[in-house]
């Protein structure tokens, strides 16, 4: 059964100060990991679909990054606007005729100034 | 407007009612789909319409219908529903295929008296 873990479940970091939220997986072929933001009373907002390991994405102060067995998104230099839920998720046979996303718990990132 | 639009934004409702709700997407996309988001869980896939065919999720109670009348819109019909369906709703539409992203709208908050 495909299963996706994310660690840790909250962060709380000073402005300025660097780190990496991490996204374990375990898939019967990978087919797409996914990485999303998600701001509190909103829908989860897509930043970005990582295929194969050694891809790296970036965006802005976000590079997600992923290995055969996990994915890390790195926040370098955080500013307050970057506190928000970062989920995860890996694409997975969901039917015979279909492929669905299972996401992880989420890390509960704040960023104080 | 643009992206993936979910009215209402807020529901309260008794176990007895029947309510809808409503999902439209303005993407061009060719599936569409229901999450569950509750506290402290990850999103659960409720529902797949692909290309307009409905992929079945069994785990689903039938207290909840889905219907998708064409590609661009989505509905979620509610009834008899109990005090743990209370959670947020999400509405998400993607291209079909393996590996594409979901973009979602912001959800409905469901509370059940």
């Amino acid at each position: 059964e495909d299963q996706v873990t994310q660690s840790p479940e909250a962060l709380r970091l000073q402005e300025g100060e660097s780190s990496s939220l991490n996204c374990s997986y375990t898939v019967s072929g990978l087919r797409g990991l996914f990485w999303y933001r998600q701001d509190p009373g909103k829908g989860p907002e897509f930043l970005f679909t990582l295929y194969s390991a050694g891809e790296e994405k970036e965006k802005e102060r976000l590079k997600a990054t992923l290995t055969k067995k996990e994915s890390f998104l790195h926040i370098t230099a955080p500013k307050p606007e970057d506190s928000a839920t970062y989920l995860c998720a890996v694409h997975s046979r969901y039917s015979n005729s279909g492929y669905a996303l299972n996401f992880g718990k989420g890390t509960s990132l704040l960023v104080t100034p | 407007e643009t992206g993936v639009t979910q009215t209402p934004r807020h529901l309260v409702m008794g176990m007895t009612n029947k309510k809808s709700l409503k999902c439209e997407q303005h993407l061009g996309h060719n599936a569409m789909y229901w999450y569950k988001q509750s506290a402290k869980k990850p999103l659960e896939l409720m529902f797949v319409y692909s290309l307009e065919e409905r992929v079945e999720n069994n785990s689903v109670p039938s207290r909840f219908s889905p219907e998708c009348p064409n590609s661009s819109h989505l509905f979620l019909h509610l009834h008899t529903l109990q005090p743990e369906d209370s959670a947020l709703y999400l509405c998400a539409s993607s291209q079909e295929g393996v590996g594409q992203p979901q973009h979602f709208g912001d959800g409905t908050r469901l509370s059940i008296l």
